[in-house]
C-alpha cells in the first residue's frame, strides 16, 4: 500500500508570491490534516479536511487555506508569502472509524521564502 | 489553552535505557501519541495511550497518567538508529473533531 505522498518536495519562493502544495493520502483514508513544522515552534496544526469539508482549523491567518477533492486528495495554499512561512509542511492522513487513531505522515514539502 | 512540555534534548549511550517525559495541559484530552522523527524525514507512529497505564511494544514502552497530565516514552537497549526527535502529541477533541497538538519534540542523541 502506497504511503502519503506530497508534491513538490522542495520549493523556493519570494515574499509576496503564493504557493500551492499537494497531498495524496493513503488509499481508503478520507481525513487529511496539514501541519507546519519549524525549529522553534515544532509541529503546529493548520487544518483538517474530511469529505471535502474543513472540520478543524488551527491558529493561522487567513492567508493559509486548503481544500479537499472528492478523491480525498488535498491541497493547501499560502498567499502573500512572508519570510516566516519558511517551514516544512507536512500532511497526514487517517482512516476515520475503527480502532486506529493513528495519523500517517507524508515526507513533507520544504518551503523556503526569500 | 493548550501546553505540552518535553525536554529539548537528551543524550544516552548505546545499550542504555532512556525515559523521555511529556507533561500536558489541554482541554478535550482524548489520548496521547508518541512519534519518532529522524532528521529530514516524516514523523512515524510509535504509540498511543488513551487509558492510564503502560503500553509495551518491543523495546519501546509508553506510560500515561491522565490525572497528572503526564506521559513518558521509555526506550530500552538503545541503538544508534534511535538517535532522532521524539514528539509527544495530545489528541484534542474539544471542537468535536480530532486535532493533534504537538510538543516541540525531544532530540535524542545516542552515542557509542
Amino acid at each position: 500500500k502506497a504511503g502519503v505522498t506530497q508534491t513538490p518536495r522542495y520549493l523556493i519562493k519570494t515574499r509576496g508570491q503564493q504557493v500551492t502544495l499537494s497531498c495524496s493520502p493513503i488509499s481508503g483514508h478520507r481525513s487529511v490534516s496539514w501541519y507546519q513544522q519549524t525549529p522553534g515552534q515544532g509541529l503546529q496544526f493548520l487544518f483538517e479536511y474530511f469529505s471535502e469539508t474543513q472540520r478543524n482549523k488551527g491558529n493561522f491567518p487567513g492567508r493559509f487555506s486548503g481544500r479537499q477533492f472528492s478523491n480525498s486528495r488535498s491541497e493547501m495554499n499560502v498567499s502573500t508569502l512572508e519570510l516566516g512561512d519558511s517551514a516544512l509542511y507536512l500532511c497526514a492522513s487517517r482512516k476515520i472509524g475503527g480502532l486506529g487513531n493513528e495519523q500517517f505522515f507524508g515526507p513533507g514539502t520544504r518551503l523556503t521564502v526569500l | 489553552g493548550q501546553n505540552i512540555d518535553q525536554p529539548t534534548e537528551m543524550t544516552a549511550t548505546e545499550g542504555a535505557i532512556v525515559q523521555i517525559n511529556c507533561t500536558y495541559q489541554t482541554s478535550g484530552f482524548n489520548g496521547l501519541f508518541w512519534y519518532q522523527q529522524h532528521a529530514g524525514e516524516a514523523p512515524t507512529f510509535l504509540s498511543y495511550n488513551v487509558l492510564d497505564g503502560l503500553e509495551e511494544k518491543g523495546r519501546f514502552s509508553s506510560f500515561l497518567s491522565r490525572s497528572k497530565g503526564y506521559s513518558y516514552l521509555l526506550l530500552k537497549e538503545l541503538q544508534m538508529k534511535d538517535s532522532a526527535s521524539y514528539l509527544c502529541a495530545v489528541r484534542d477533541l474539544s471542537t468535536g473533531f480530532q486535532k493533534l497538538v504537538f510538543g516541540t519534540g525531544t532530540r535524542l542523541l545516542v552515542s557509542p
